[in-house]
């Protein structure tokens, strides 16, 4: 199965900096890479997502690059809030087999304000 | 409702008793995937549904846990003679299509206490 790996797993930024969450994967079939955010007590939610056909994609504060050869994908959050503070979540998506997310083990993110 | 609703959101049991847990999954999802999550941990896969069929139950930990899916939309996980170790947040998520390259929307979650 999917071996996924997320670093750090804790991140800790002051208010405006930017944060870069990495994953790396192992199944050289996966082709479809989200990250999702989940707040203390809450359901984890899509933020952001991207396909094998592309190398990086914009959501206003946050992007996701993929590198496919190397495979690793990342998420990047610039000028950080208090409210980004949360746990981020990986979870590639194979594009074979029984199509189920493995889902990293999650990076904390703490903003100071 | 619009989105994936599970019951009960709370639940406490006692050590050797029968629980059920209900996923009522986005209306038209086809893909139904039950996860597991203790603290400080991500999801952890346990069983996956296409249509009424368990496409893969490889995460299930024994056979003490099963699941249904008997219409194809609401889905029951069910957990005989619990243990302490199966207290955790058992999570919901449906998807559109089971062929991959889609978002995957949670329920809010049952805490299970197993006590």
């Amino acid at each position: 199965g999917e071996n996924v790996e997320q670093h750090p797993s804790t991140l800790s930024v002051q208010e405006g900096d930017s944060a870069v969450i990495k994953c790396t994967y192992s199944d050289s079939a996966s082709n479809y890479f989200p990250w999702y955010k989940q707040e203390l007590g809450k359901r984890p939610q899509l933020i952001i997502d991207i396909r094998s056909n592309v190398g990086e994609k914009k959501d206003q504060r946050i992007a996701v690059t993929l590198n496919k050869t190397a495979k690793h994908f990342s998420l990047h959050i610039t000028e950080t809030q208090p409210e980004d503070s949360a746990v981020y979540f990986c979870a590639p998506f194979p594009s074979g087999g029984s199509y189920i997310p493995t889902f990293g083990r999650g990076t904390s993110l703490i903003v100071h304000p | 409702g619009a989105g994936v609703s599970q019951t009960p959101s709370n639940k406490v049991t006692e050590k050797g008793k029968y629980v059920e847990l209900r996923c009522d999954p986005i209306s038209g999802h086809t893909a139904l995937y039950w996860y597991r999550q203790s603290l400080g941990q991500g999801p952890e896969f346990l069983i996956y549904f296409q249509g009424t069929g368990a496409a893969d139950d490889s995460g299930l930990p024994n056979d003490r846990f099963f699941a249904v899916r008997p219409e194809g939309s609401v889905s029951t996980l069910k957990i005989q003679r619990t243990e302490r170790g199966d207290s955790a947040v058992y999570l919901c998520a449906s998807s559109s299509a089971g062929g991959g390259n889609t978002e995957a929307f949670f329920g809010q979650g049952t805490r299970l206490t197993v006590v």
